[in-house]
């Protein structure tokens, strides 16, 4: 069975200080996997993708990470603002019919 | 670009009443557009997928006479929420992809802003 699982559940850090959320999946065929931002009360907004090849991906403070052996990625949030506080995604995505197999979700609140 | 809009964003209305939510790929065709339900503190789960001009797939359990889905364009798809009851309250998310163009993924969902139901 196809499955995506996040932890932590939830996160609380202060501001500037830097975490890493984990994410193990169990997903084939695998075509890509993608970190979301969730804010409170919005749709989600794509942070990262990486395919198969790519160890490693970065946008601004967010650095995702993929092992394709192990089938384990993580998110790592550098300096971290308050405007940070959300809920973050890992998705992968199935070649072949592109369906979106969903994680639990990881629930980061920072702190001033 | 690969903008997506849903309409209303928040929406409260009496049980037994129907509610209709839409969805727009706003810059962009969209071959497939896909609708989700979130509770709180939970992820998306899908509901259904449809196809301009076709039949809505239903996700198992998601009964398909009360989620009216209806693709009639390439930019526009609708939720109808038949009959609301408070056990459908909830926030729910429509997301579209493209329809091959060069510089959208034909992979990618793009996803709206959402639209909070709440059913008094």
């Amino acid at each position: 069975k196809n499955q995506v699982e996040q932890s932590p559940q939830s996160l609380i850090i202060l501001e500037g200080k830097n975490c890493t959320l984990q994410c193990n999946y169990t997903v084939s065929p695998f075509s890509n996997l993608r970190w979301y931002k969730q804010d409170t009360g919005r749709g989600p907004v794509s942070l990262t993708i990486m395919t198969f090849s790519e160890n490693t991906k970065s946008n601004g403070r967010y650095t995702a990470t993929l092992d394709a052996d192990t089938k384990q990625s993580s998110l790592h949030i550098t300096a971290s603002q308050l405007s940070d506080s959300a809920s973050y995604i890992c998705v992968v995505i199935t070649s072949g019919t592109y369906k979106y197999i969903f994680g639990t979700g990881t629930r980061l609140k920072v702190l001033a | 670009g690969a903008v997506v809009s849903q309409h209303p964003s928040r929406v409260i209305c009496k049980s037994g009443t129907s509610v209709k939510i839409e969805c727009r790929s706003l810059d962009f065709q969209a071959t497939t557009m896909f609708w989700y339900r979130q509770f709180p503190k939970q992820s998306l789960m899908l509901m259904a997928t449809s196809n301009e001009g076709s039949k809505a797939t239903y996700e198992q359990g998601v009964e398909k006479d009360k989620f009216l889905i209806n693709h009639a364009s390439l930019t526009l798809s609708t939720l109808t929420v038949t009959s609301a009851h408070p056990e459908d309250s909830s926030f729910y998310i429509c997301s579209a992809s493209p329809r091959g163009l060069r510089t959208l993924r034909s992979d990618t969902q793009y996803f709206g802003p959402g639209t909070r139901l709440t059913v008094l």
